[in-house]
């Protein structure tokens, strides 16, 4: 098993571009969630899936659309990049949104929004 | 709602010697409480967790973690540490064990002196 795999790993964008962050799981995890990672702030969940064609809003939406269209992948979407949005993005995938202790993350995205 | 705060930005140790990283949490109820670990450039990894019973939790790697509800705190523990163990650190709680309602601590780097 690959686990949860993000691509890429890095990316520097100029404010106002659009881009997708890519998540996958090749687990079978119904859950999957999408957390921001900044300086002082540890991890704050941005928005989450708890299966396909299902997903809501975590702590920090703004600024950013999911889609679940598969068991598989749950991509970040970025509309219109904002500097404030220059941060550490993890994916993360879990058999059930109610088994916190078995939460897998991925090794991360560090984007630069320039 | 729950947080968390974890006092201690930065924490240096020689190797072998003891190794205490504080947790402090709020909230109203008893909390479900996590403790992370990231090495550098990974995701984050479960060392163990609290959900009832015991309140000395043991976790992988060798760390233990005490629930102290009286001083609403849930301290990692490790009696000896390895240079391996250089990583940041998070604390996290919940309020149902549930995935989407988990709140990180903002972490605490350890480094390893030789």
């Amino acid at each position: 098993n690959a686990g949860v795999t993000q691509t890429p790993k890095f990316q520097v964008l100029k404010t106002g571009q659009s881009m997708t962050l890519q998540c996958a799981q090749d687990m079978n995890h119904e859950y999957m969630s999408w957390y921001r990672q900044d300086p002082g702030m540890g991890l704050r969940l941005i928005h989450y899936s708890v299966g396909a064609g299902i997903t809501d809003q975590g702590e920090v939406p703004n600024g950013y659309n999911v889609s679940r269209s598969t068991t598989e992948d749950f991509p970040l979407r970025l509309l219109s990049a904002a500097p404030s949005q220059t941060s550490v993005y993890f994916c993360a995938s879990s058999y059930s949104v109610f088994y916190a202790d078995t939460q897998y993350f991925g090794p991360g995205t560090r984007l630069t929004v320039l | 709602a729950q947080s968390v705060t974890q006092p201690d930005i930065h924490i240096t140790v020689s190797e072998g010697a003891s190794l205490e990283l504080r947790c402090n949490y709020s909230y109203g109820a008893t909390p479900y409480l996590f403790w992370y670990v990231q090495s550098p450039g990974q995701g984050l990894q479960l060392l163990l967790k609290y959900f009832s019973g015991d309140t000395l939790v043991q976790g992988i790697k060798g760390f233990e973690a005490e629930f102290k509800r009286s001083q609403s705190s849930f301290n990692l523990r490790k009696p000896s540490v390895h240079w391996s163990d250089a990583a940041e650190y998070f604390c996290a709680v919940g309020a149902r064990g549930n995935n989407n309602d988990m709140r990180f601590g903002a972490g605490t780097r350890l480094t390893v002196k030789p």
